[in-house]
C-alpha cells in the first residue's frame, strides 16, 4: 500500500469553526490532491499541489484553502465550516505523467 | 456541471449479464483512468488509457479510449457479484498549465445480484 495517511479520520465540528485536515505521504510523489465525495457527485477536486508551495484550485475551491510547506504534507483548511461542507474528504498522491493516483482512507467530516 | 459525465449513475443487473459504463466530455484528455471504490475505502486504479482508440482488457473488463480522446467506456462481460462497487472515470486534460490536474466523473454504482 502507498504510504499515505489522513488525519483525523473522523471529525464533528460546529458551524463557523476553523478545521484543518492533514495528508501525509512517505512516497515523495510530486502531486497531491484534496477531493470531497458526496452522493451523486463522485469525487470533486478541491485543490491540488504540483510541488512545495505550488498549488492550484479545483472545481469546488470556495471556502477552502490549502498549504504545502513540505513535500510530504498537504493541509486542507476550512476557514469557517458550514453544513454544506459535511462530506468525506480524500487525499491522493501521484507522480508525473499518466501514473496511478493513490488515495488515503478518507476523513469523514460532519459540520453541525 | 462536471467536466466528465458518467452514465448511467446506477446499474442493477443479474449475475451473468453484460454491461457498459460510459464516460463523456467535450474536452480532450491526455489520459483517462478507471477506478473502482469499495465502501469505506479510497478508489483503486483499474486501468489507464493514453492513446486515442486504445483498447485494454483486464480479464472480463474491457476499456476503450475514444479516437478523439474525449470519451471512454468500460464493458464488463458476464458480471459477477464480486463486480459490485462504485466505478469512477478520471482524466487529465491535454495541454495547458494544469497538466497534473486529475478530475473525476460522478461515478456509476453497480450492483450485481446473484
Amino acid at each position: 500500500d502507498a504510504g499515505i495517511t489522513q488525519s483525523p479520520r473522523h471529525k464533528v465540528t460546529e458551524t463557523g469553526t476553523p478545521v484543518t485536515l492533514r495528508c501525509h505521504q512517505t512516497e515523495n510523489h510530486r502531486y497531491m490532491y484534496w477531493y470531497r465525495q458526496d452522493p451523486g457527485h463522485g469525487l470533486r477536486l478541491i485543490h491540488y499541489s504540483y510541488g512545495v508551495k505550488d498549488t492550484d484550485k479545483g472545481e469546488v475551491s470556495d471556502g477552502y484553502s490549502v498549504s504545502r510547506s513540505k513535500t510530504e504534507d498537504f493541509l486542507l483548511t476550512l476557514e469557517s465550516a458550514t453544513s454544506s461542507q459535511t462530506s468525506v474528504y480524500f487525499c491522493a498522491i501521484s507522480e508525473v505523467g499518466y501514473t496511478e493516483a493513490f488515495f488515503g482512507q478518507g476523513t469523514r467530516l460532519t459540520v453541525v | 456541471t462536471q467536466l466528465l459525465e458518467q452514465s448511467p449513475q446506477f446499474l442493477s443487473i443479474q449475475e451473468g449479464e453484460n454491461l457498459t459504463v460510459y464516460c463523456n466530455s467535450s474536452s480532450v484528455f491526455s489520459s483517462l483512468q478507471w477506478y473502482r471504490q469499495e465502501p469505506g475505502e479510497g478508489p483503486v486504479l483499474l486501468v489507464t488509457v493514453v492513446t486515442g482508440g486504445e483498447v485494454k482488457k483486464l480479464k472480463r473488463l474491457t476499456f476503450q479510449f475514444g479516437d478523439a480522446r474525449k470519451d471512454s467506456s468500460l464493458h464488463i462481460t458476464a458480471a459477477q457479484t464480486g463486480d459490485t462497487g462504485l466505478y469512477l472515470c478520471a482524466g487529465r486534460r491535454a495541454g495547458g498549465t494544469s497538466y497534473g490536474k486529475l478530475t473525476f466523473g460522478q461515478g456509476t454504482i453497480l450492483t450485481v445480484h446473484p
